[in-house]
C-alpha cells in the first residue's frame, strides 16, 4: 500500500526556476528517501534523509524533513531540462526488512 | 562495478501463463528487493531476500514468488498470469539490506516491463 501522496502530482517549470515537490506519509519513519525516473525506467537515488535531521543538501537538492507534521520536500534549484522525470518519495520504516513504501509521485517537467 | 541488471527488458504473455523474471545485483550485494510498477497502483514492494532468506514479503496473492541464490542473483516468479499483472518489474540491491539501520542505499535495475494480453 501506499504510504502517502507527493504534491502537486504534476509540475511544469520554465528552466532555471526552482522546483519543489511535497510528501507526506502516515507512519513513523526511520530515514525518508527521493528517488528520480525517467521515462519508466529504473529508479536513481537522490538523496537520503534520517528521522532526526531537518533538512540535508546535495548539490542542487535541498531535502526538509518534519517528523511532527510527516511531511517532506525537495527543491531542485536552477532546474534544467535534464531534470525532467518523475520524482518519487519513499520512507523505510525498519522492522527487520529494507522495503521501500513509496508516494505516488510527482511528475516534473522543465521547459527549455 | 556493472549496475544491476534484469532480464529479460520486455516480455509479452497471454494469460494463464507463468513468468520468471531474473535480477543480478551489483557484485557484492547480498540484499535483493523486488517492485511492481503499474499506473494505477504505483511503485508497491513485492519481496526482499537477504542471504538467500525471504526478509519480507508484500501484499500480493501466493501466485507471486521468488528466491534468491547463493551468489545473490533472484528471480521472481508469477504464475497463472492475469491481465492486472501487466506491469514494469523493477529489481533493486544494497550491500547489507540497508545495514544495522537502513539508511543504506538501493540501487535499481532498469526494469522488465511485462504485458499480459
Amino acid at each position: 500500500s501506499q504510504q502517502g501522496e507527493e504534491d502537486p502530482q504534476a509540475l511544469s517549470i520554465q528552466e532555471g526556476e526552482n522546483a519543489t515537490m511535497n510528501c507526506s506519509y502516515k507512519t513513523s519513519i526511520n530515514n525518508l528517501q527521493w528517488y528520480r525516473q525517467n521515462s519508466g525506467r529504473g529508479l536513481v537515488h537522490l538523496i537520503l534523509i534520517r528521522s532526526n535531521e531537518r533538512e540535508k543538501h546535495s548539490g542542487r537538492l535541498r531535502v526538509t524533513l518534519d517528523t511532527s507534521k510527516k511531511s517532506s520536500s525537495l527543491l531542485i534549484t536552477a532546474s534544467r531540462a535534464a531534470d525532467t522525470a518523475s520524482y518519487f518519495c519513499a520512507t523505510v520504516s525498519g522492522a527487520g526488512s529494507y522495503q521501500l513504501t513509496f508516494g505516488k509521485g510527482t511528475k516534473l517537467s522543465v521547459i527549455p | 562495478k556493472a549496475g544491476v541488471t534484469q532480464t529479460p527488458r520486455y516480455l509479452i504473455k497471454t494469460r494463464g501463463q507463468q513468468v520468471t523474471l531474473s535480477c543480478s545485483p551489483i557484485s557484492g550485494h547480498r540484499s535483493v528487493s523486488w517492485y511492481q510498477q503499474t499506473p494505477g497502483q504505483g511503485l508497491q514492494f513485492l519481496f526482499e531476500y537477504f542471504s538467500e532468506t525471504q526478509r519480507n514479503k508484500g501484499n500480493f496473492p501466493g501466485r507471486f514468488s521468488g528466491r534468491q541464490f547463493s551468489n545473490s542473483r533472484s528471480e521472481m516468479n508469477v504464475s497463472t498470469l492475469e491481465l492486472g499483472d501487466s506491469a514494469l518489474y523493477l529489481c533493486a540491491s544494497s550491500l547489507n539490506g540497508g545495514g544495522a539501520d537502513y539508511q543504506e542505499t538501493q540501487y535499481f535495475g532498469p526494469g522488465t516491463r511485462l504485458l499480459v494480453l
